[in-house]
């Protein structure tokens, strides 16, 4: 069973500071993702990696980076937190591009 | 733009009737189109997906149909029970997001005893 872990279930951080949230993924896919949840807003692309050292945009990139160092790890950074970032953070991963993910069980940031 | 639709964002349903999400896309290109099933404080998992080459699967009381001539896809849930209450997700790849799956806003699905 594949398994994706996020570092932190909750999480709360002050305005301005910068949040990493840590993703890790232990069945050596090549692909993984990053998305927030908002409640009527669904789940909305942020970044995604098919490769190590490889990072793509997704369609809610500002205010936020990514770092894959390692091909199981994969980092969201919030480089200065903002109260509209308090959100669901779900991390996935996936073997063949475009095909099922497996998601990790989020973290809830709140930003004050 | 390329996005995935999906609809109602709520249903209310009796134990024992039928539930059917509907979804919409609109990138072409796109060949694959799973459900998530998220039920509350937990992790979207996947319950049904299809690919383009075929127009109906089911898995026990689940079902999902595809119409691309129309890009549309359904899930069918039958006989429903109140553990199937939870949020519902459509899916599908786009061009745009490097065929990342694009995901509709969900639907809110709740089965009454």
């Amino acid at each position: 069973d594949v398994k994706v872990t996020q570092s932190s279930r909750y999480l709360v951080k002050r305005t301005g500071e910068k949040v990493f949230l840590e993703c890790v993924q232990d069945m050596d896919h090549e692909n993984m993702f990053w998305y927030r949840q908002d409640p009527g807003l669904g789940l909305r692309l942020i970044y995604f990696s098919y490769d190590v050292k490889m990072k793509e945009k997704g369609d809610i990139p500002e205010g936020y980076s990514v770092s894959r160092e390692k091909k199981e790890r994969f980092s969201l950074i919030l480089e200065s937190a903002s109260t509209n970032q308090t959100s669901m953070y779900l991390c996935a991963s996936s073997q063949i591009v475009g095909y099922g993910y497996t998601f990790g069980s989020g973290t809830r940031l709140t930003v004050v | 733009g390329e996005n995935v639709e999906q609809h109602p964002s709520t249903l209310s349903v009796q134990e024992g009737d039928s539930a059917v999400i509907k979804c919409t896309y609109s990138d072409s290109a796109s060949n694959y189109f799973p459900w998530y099933k998220q039920e509350l404080g937990k992790r979207p998992q996947l319950i049904i997906d299809i690919r383009s080459n075929v127009g109906e699967k089911k898995d026990q009381r689940i079902a999902v149909t595809l119409n691309k001539t129309a890009k549309h896809f359904s899930l069918h849930i039958t006989e429903t029970q109140p553990e199937d209450s939870a949020v519902y997700f459509c899916a599908a790849p786009t061009r745009r997001s490097g065929y990342a799956l694009n995901f509709g806003k969900g639907t809110s699905l709740l089965v009454t005893p």
